[in-house]
């Protein structure tokens, strides 16, 4: 069974500074897809970026880009030039790519926090 | 708007007492799938379903039950709810086979069972 790990349950940053926010996982398959959420306080999840392992180009979606390093089962996520509405848990997911539950597997979780 | 529905979206209940968590969804998705949602373990798979009439158990299924006798819909039942599920939870929807398309989650229900 995949597993994900997410290392820092909390992490600040400066308003406008950029921030890493790190995310492994365990798969013994060699193609799935990995995917960034974020919960605002509103708790709903929202899609933040996605990234299919097949792909070496890491993803970008604005201020949001990640570092897969597929062979160290790593998927970082970048925010750069941070906003207050960045402030969210943010979580770190797997879905296997094989035909049947597209469950996604979910990290514990890093909560963001923003500095004005 | 494409959209995944849940209701209620609070409720405060007593052991014992059968309540069901509806789910409705307006994009066709064949696949459902809930999600409880407890502090330090993440979001964890419950139940999902491929399509109609189509269930099966996720990673936490006990306590639990669903139907799927329409495409839209995807209740969530706890007919004997206990404190241990008192959480927040999530639906889900996705079309199926499409691996790397975004799952689309309701709002959440937060349940507190006394």
């Amino acid at each position: 069974a995949q597993t994900v790990t997410q290392s820092q349950p909390e992490m600040s940053v400066q308003e406008a500074e950029t921030v890493t926010l790190s995310c492994t996982y365990d798969t013994s398959e060699s193609d799935y897809y990995l995917f960034w959420y974020k919960q605002p306080p509103s708790r709903q999840m929202i899609l933040v970026i996605r990234q299919e392992a097949y792909k070496q180009q890491n993803a970008t979606e604005n201020r949001f880009s990640v570092n897969f390093q597929k062979a160290a089962k790593s998927f970082s996520l970048k925010i750069s030039d941070s906003q207050l509405g960045d402030a969210a848990m943010y979580f770190c997911a797997y879905r296997s790519p094989n035909f049947g539950n597209e469950k996604l597997t979910f990290g514990t979780g890093t909560r963001l926090t923003i500095i004005p | 708007e494409a959209q995944v529905t849940q209701n209620p979206r609070y409720l405060i209940t007593v052991t014992g007492k059968k309540l069901t968590v509806t789910c409705s969804q307006n994009m066709n998705h064949e696949y459902m799938s809930w999600y409880r949602q407890d502090p330090g373990l993440g979001l964890r798979q419950i139940y999902y379903s491929m399509n109609v009439e189509v269930t099966d158990k996720g990673d936490v299924p006990e306590g639990y039950k669903v139907s799927r006798k329409e495409k839209r819909n995807f209740p969530l039942i706890l007919e004997s709810p206990s404190p241990n599920q008192t959480s927040l939870y999530f639906c889900a929807s996705t079309k199926t086979g499409r691996g790397n398309q975004p799952q689309h989650f309701g709002d959440g229900t937060r349940l507190s069972i006394l």
